[in-house]
């Protein structure tokens, strides 16, 4: 079935730091990608998306490009900061219409 | 615009016990999603509502779980009898239609069985 694998957390690094968190997915058809967040204390909320081979999604200085020929769609960051702590999701929409999440990867970025 | 609206937001029963959560999903939004959460792992979809039908429930224990969506609306997700392995925070989310278009998450309601 569709499934999204995402790499395992923590990831730690320090301000500034660039950060790549990868995610591979696999599905029938062509999926949509999407990247959420989760910040301590609040609920899931979507980062950014990408619908199509080759788009490019950002949002808040992150970005992901859905790449078809490595079934990737990992997230990117030039310089994180201690507010970008939190655990990120990865997750595609299906033929089926299913939203399905990877497990999340938690980021613990210190100053 | 309001959010996903979830209550309660924690819950403790004893194994056996039955539960319910309630979730109103933004105005207007036709798909509604219940996710659960176990500690330290992603969302899995429990059940999909399109408007007030069954998008998938495969995934739905369906001995002990059960879900309904009068209306379109409002929904509620029941477990009885709950199991110890059904601790966990539920989810609740909305989106326009379908899932290509943004889901919207709740704050969820943390059950722990004991």
């Amino acid at each position: 079935g569709n499934s999204v694998t995402q790499m395992e957390g923590p990831v730690t690094l320090s301000e500034e730091a660039f950060l790549t968190i990868n995610c591979t997915y696999t599905a029938t058809g062509y999926p949509s990608l999407f990247w959420y967040v989760q910040y301590p204390g609040e609920g899931l909320q979507l980062l950014l998306k990408a619908t199509k081979a080759d788009d490019k999604g950002s949002n808040k200085g992150f970005e992901a490009t859905y790449r078809k020929e490595t079934t990737s769609f990992h997230l990117e960051k030039g310089s994180v900061q201690v507010s970008d702590s939190a655990v990120y999701f990865c997750a595609l929409s299906d033929q089926g219409d299913k939203l399905i999440f990877g497990t999340g990867t938690r980021l613990q970025v210190f100053p | 615009e309001a959010g996903v609206a979830q209550s309660p937001r924690y819950k403790i029963i004893e194994k056996r016990q039955s539960v319910a959560f309630w979730c109103n999903p933004i105005s207007g939004h036709a798909t509604l999603y219940w996710y659960q959460q176990i500690l330290g792992q992603g969302p899995k979809l429990l059940i999909q509502f399109q408007n007030n039908g069954v998008v998938d429930d495969s995934q739905l224990p369906k001995d002990r779980f059960s879900a309904e969506r009068l209306k379109g609306v409002d929904s509620t997700l029941k477990i009885q009898p709950a199991k110890l392995e059904d601790s966990a925070v539920y989810l609740c989310a909305s989106s326009l239609q379908g899932a290509s278009t943004e889901a919207f998450f709740g704050q969820g309601t943390r059950l722990t069985v004991v």
